[in-house]
């Protein structure tokens, strides 16, 4: 779905920093989410926003963050709270925060540590 | 919690048999049920999905049944082709339907 853009494509952490992963979506949908995946672990949503200016946690919040200012975009970061950071990141969309809705992947970003 | 059971895990098969993957959830307030393919280093991408007033979906290969007594759901692949060959997984809207919850995967192998 070319129309969720994820950068960067691989990225890499210092101990004690913070990273921000980036969620572009040009397919004028409400709904945002990120989840973390992990070998054998299928997909964990980490937030979700059903609308501009609100965000809601999912079920592996601790150690990131996430803002929604504009609609087309959701930034994912992950702070030095988080002490497992290596995984792959995906961002999602749907067209409305309805649980019932398809969601539409990004590419992906590859998080690992120095 | 709300969860999401798949089996089995790893799948091979032959080209041209079928393969079917299960999966159970916890909520009987779930109402959507999508299964999405992945192909190694690459997104999820929807294949099919079916609701909660449906018991059966298919197109072409491939086909869900819905069982929402029993709580479960399967994707069924006829004909398998070595494209075929990827990580499968279901999703289950939550409770609040504000989301997917999704299984743990299944590892599709076609051998021709």
């Amino acid at each position: 779905d070319g129309g969720i853009t994820q950068s960067p494509k691989y990225l890499f952490r210092k101990e004690g920093q913070n990273v921000t992963l980036s969620c572009e979506q040009n397919l004028n949908h409400d709904a945002m989410y990120w989840y973390r995946q992990d070998p054998g672990q299928g997909l964990r949503l980490i937030y979700y926003s059903q609308i501009v200016n609100d965000f809601q946690k999912g079920d592996i919040a601790e150690g990131y963050s996430v803002s929604r200012e504009k609609k087309e975009s959701f930034p994912l970061t992950v702070t030095s709270a988080q002490k497992n950071p290596t995984a792959f990141y995906l961002c999602a969309s749907s067209i409305d925060g309805q649980g019932h809705q398809p969601q539409h992947f990004g590419d992906g970003t590859r998080l690992s540590i120095l | 919690g709300e969860n999401v059971e798949q089996h089995p895990s790893t799948l091979s098969v032959q080209e041209g048999d079928s393969a079917v993957i299960k999966c159970t959830y916890s909520d009987s307030a779930s109402n959507y049920f999508p299964w999405y393919k992945q192909e190694l280093g690459k997104r999820p991408q929807l294949i099919i999905d079916i609701r909660s007033n449906v018991g059966e979906k298919k197109d072409q290969r491939i086909a869900v049944t819905l069982n929402k007594t029993a709580k479960h759901f399967s994707l069924h692949i006829t004909e398998t082709q070595p494209e075929d060959s990827a990580v499968y997984f279901c999703a289950a809207s939550n409770q609040a339907g504000t989301a997917l919850i999704f299984g743990k995967g299944t590892t599709l192998s076609v051998s021709s």
